[in-house]
């Protein structure tokens, strides 16, 4: 099994970088994704191959992936970025997906 | 663009076997770069995976699970299936089907996600 932390929350002011962390052993080795799931939605995929945003995910959505830390910004974050965000990797010689244990983001 | 949507009980028996079934449209389960997935989340919890199966009814599942679960697609149907066995009330959670993307030999992600369909195990 792959372990993978992530803090249970964050909170951050209108207008204001929120950064969130998920550490896995050597994480750096893998490609991360990462998921947005607002109050009573299914998970979105903001972020995949470490850095990449899916069409229409706005650009204040970036991160990076390096040593056993991949790390998502928020920058500028607005009201509709509360939501729990949570990071995804992959072990592809077993095929097995892992997911971090979620981080809840509040915009105070 | 792809859609997915869950159908099946939202009340299963403790012991009994939870099945659900994923629709989806906009798309084929037969294309060849597409994983279909099921994940699960137990109320107020994180996300868990359960497993994938391919178009050719190949599986993987997550080892805490594997004793209990099977996949299985229906070209025809355009539809892919889950099984859990033996259920108990720890199996109580919102069961989202999804399609996982690979590009290459160690990328991958899951997009998209269906609504979600909750399944409580009842004593």
């Amino acid at each position: 099994s792959y372990e993978l932390t992530q803090p249970p929350s964050v909170s951050v002011s209108p207008g204001q970088t929120a950064s969130i962390t998920c550490s896995g052993d050597k994480l750096g080795d893998k490609y991360v994704c990462w998921y947005q799931q607002r109050p009573g939605q299914s998970p979105v995929l903001i972020i995949y191959q470490d850095h990449n945003r899916p069409s229409g995910i706005p650009e204040r959505f970036s991160a990076s992936n390096s040593g056993n830390t991949a790390t998502l910004t928020i920058s500028g974050t607005q009201t509709v970025d509360e939501a729990a965000y949570y990071c995804q990797a992959w072990d592809s010689t077993a095929a097995l997906v892992f997911f971090g244990g979620g981080t809840q983001v509040t915009v105070l | 663009q792809v859609q997915l949507q869950e159908s099946g009980p939202g009340l299963v028996k403790s012991s009994e076997t939870l099945s659900l079934t994923c629709s989806v449209s906009g798309g084929s389960v037969s294309s060849g770069d597409s994983y279909w997935s099921w994940i699960r989340q137990p109320p107020g919890k994180g996300l868990e995976w359960i497993g994938y199966v391919y178009f050719s009814g190949s599986t993987n599942y997550n080892p805490s699970l594997r004793s209990r679960v099977s996949m299985s697609v229906d070209t025809s149907k355009n539809q892919f299936s889950l099984k859990l066995y033996s259920v108990t009330a720890a199996d109580t959670a919102v069961y989202y089907c999804a399609r996982e993307m690979r590009r290459g030999s160690n990328v991958n992600w899951l997009d998209p996600w269906g609504q979600g369909t909750l399944v409580t195990v009842s004593s």
